[in-house]
């Protein structure tokens, strides 16, 4: 079975500077997805980023970019340019490539990192 | 559209007591999920459901847990009789089928149960 583990309970970072959020996976399969979900306060669960596999590029969006290592299945993720609107409890994820490959739809997350911004 | 749609957002129950989950998946996805987070185990999944059937609910607690998806548009999670412990927040969520991280889940806002 697929673990994800994010060894950083809590993380803080001052208004306009760059973080960066571990997480680590384990798993035997050789295609695969991994995501960072975003759950502020409102208990929502927002997509941050997504990374495939099989692509060796790393993923980025606006301000949020992946340092992904296939190798070594790490999947970290920085924020740079912090905003307040960034606090929140950041997840890990993994998913298989699909059931038409053998795996499952299901995602499987890391504990979170609880992300404070000070201003 | 207007996402994944849960209801209630908040419940509070007595022991022994049923509860009912509902969820609205986003319309034409393939693939409904039920997550539970508590603080101490995270977000594990419970069930989930591919064009209404069940797939996978090694998840599901035990046998006073139990999850239908009677049509596509519709999910329920029973929880008979209800514990203390089953205290958490329940996300439904619903995704595409299909090859690529594209086909990633949409989540509700989650509904927060207390069981007191």
């Amino acid at each position: 079975a697929q673990t994800v583990t994010q060894s950083q309970p809590e993380m803080s970072v001052q208004e306009a500077e760059t973080v960066t959020l571990s997480c680590t996976y384990d798993t035997s399969e050789s295609d695969y997805y991994l995501f960072w979900y975003k759950q502020p306060p409102s208990r929502q669960m927002i997509l941050v980023i997504r990374q495939e596999a099989y692509k060796q590029q790393n993923a980025t969006e606006n301000r949020f970019s992946v340092n992904f290592q296939k190798a070594a299945k790490s999947f970290s993720l920085k924020i740079s340019d912090s905003q307040l609107g960034d606090a929140a409890m950041y997840f890990c994820a993994y998913r298989s490539a699909g059931v038409t490959q053998g795996g499952s739809e299901k995602l499987v997350f890391g504990k979170g990192t609880k992300l404070t911004v000070n201003p | 559209d207007a996402g994944v749609i849960q209801s209630p957002r908040h419940e509070v129950t007595e022991m022994g007591q049923e509860v009912t989950l509902r969820c609205k998946p986003i319309s034409g996805h393939d693939y409904l999920f039920w997550y539970r987070q508590t603080m101490m185990r995270g977000l594990e999944l419970l069930i989930y459901f591919n064009n209404n059937v069940p797939i996978d609910d090694s998840g599901m607690p035990e046998d006073r847990f139990s999850a239908k998806m009677p049509n596509a548009s519709f999910s329920t999670l029973k929880i008979q009789p209800s514990e203390p412990r089953d205290s958490a927040v329940y996300f439904c969520a619903s995704s595409l089928a299909g090859q690529g991280a594209y086909t990633e889940a949409f989540f509700g806002q989650g509904t927060r149960l207390t069981v007191v």
